[in-house]
């Protein structure tokens, strides 16, 4: 079946350096790649998302990369703050022949001062 | 900004009882999804609607899980007989895909169910 995998499952970094989480998915029909934050408790929230017809994509201090032949997609945090301590969940998503969206297993970012 | 709403926030039930939790999607979206996630783990994907059918559903999907949409507001999840296992958060969602040109999957609060 459809398949995501994301790496690492946890990241340390310190205040100000980058955070890179990488995700390969399996369903070469995938066709939309968002990123999501979650707080503890809370729901996911969408942070930047890409279409499979696009190669990179960038907001502020976020970006993310597609490459549809590898099926690999990145997410790029730079300058990252104490307040991007969270877990953050990749995606891939099918939107023919039937929606459907797998999510990657998350990866934990700690954001140290 | 619209929001997608889910009651009840937290749901505590015995095992084998049915219980129903409910969404009201944003009111101009047509697709439907319903999410589950045990205490930390990963997004689950269950099922999707559309045209007032299932678009997709997940090998978690079986004969125990329903979905519906009752009226022109509600998308409900219906699980028959709750197990131990189905103990998780469950998150409604809802997109305008393809009509607004944007897939983004709007999701909501999303209810707690606890099985005794």
């Amino acid at each position: 079946g459809e398949n995501v995998e994301q790496h690492p499952s946890t990241l340390s970094v310190q205040e100000g350096d980058s955070a890179v989480i990488k995700c390969t998915y399996s369903d070469s029909a995938s066709n939309y790649f968002p990123w999501y934050k979650q707080e503890l408790g809370k729901r996911p929230q969408l942070i930047i998302d890409i279409r499979s017809n696009v190669g990179e994509k960038k907001d502020q201090r976020i970006a993310v990369t597609l490459n549809k032949t590898a099926k690999h997609f990145s997410l790029h945090i730079t300058e990252t703050q104490p307040e991007d301590s969270a877990v953050y969940f990749c995606a891939a998503s099918r939107h023919t022949g039937g929606f459907k969206t797998i999510f990657g297993a998350g990866t934990r970012l700690f954001v140290k001062a | 900004e619209p929001e997608v709403t889910q009651t009840p926030s937290h749901q505590v039930t015995q095992m084998g009882q049915e219980v129903i939790l409910r969404c009201v999607p944003i009111s101009n979206h047509l697709y439907f999804y319903w999410y589950r996630q045990i205490l930390g783990q990963k997004v689950e994907f269950l099922v999707s609607f559309y045209n007032n059918e299932i678009s997709e559903k997940s090998e978690i999907f079986d004969d125990q899980f329903s979905v519906e949409r009752p009226d022109g507001s509600n998308f409900t999840l219906k699980i028959r007989s709750t197990k131990l296992e189905d103990s998780a958060m469950y998150f409604c969602a809802s997109s305008d895909a393809g009509q607004g040109n944007s897939y983004e999957q709007y999701f909501g609060p999303g209810t707690r169910l606890t099985v005794t």
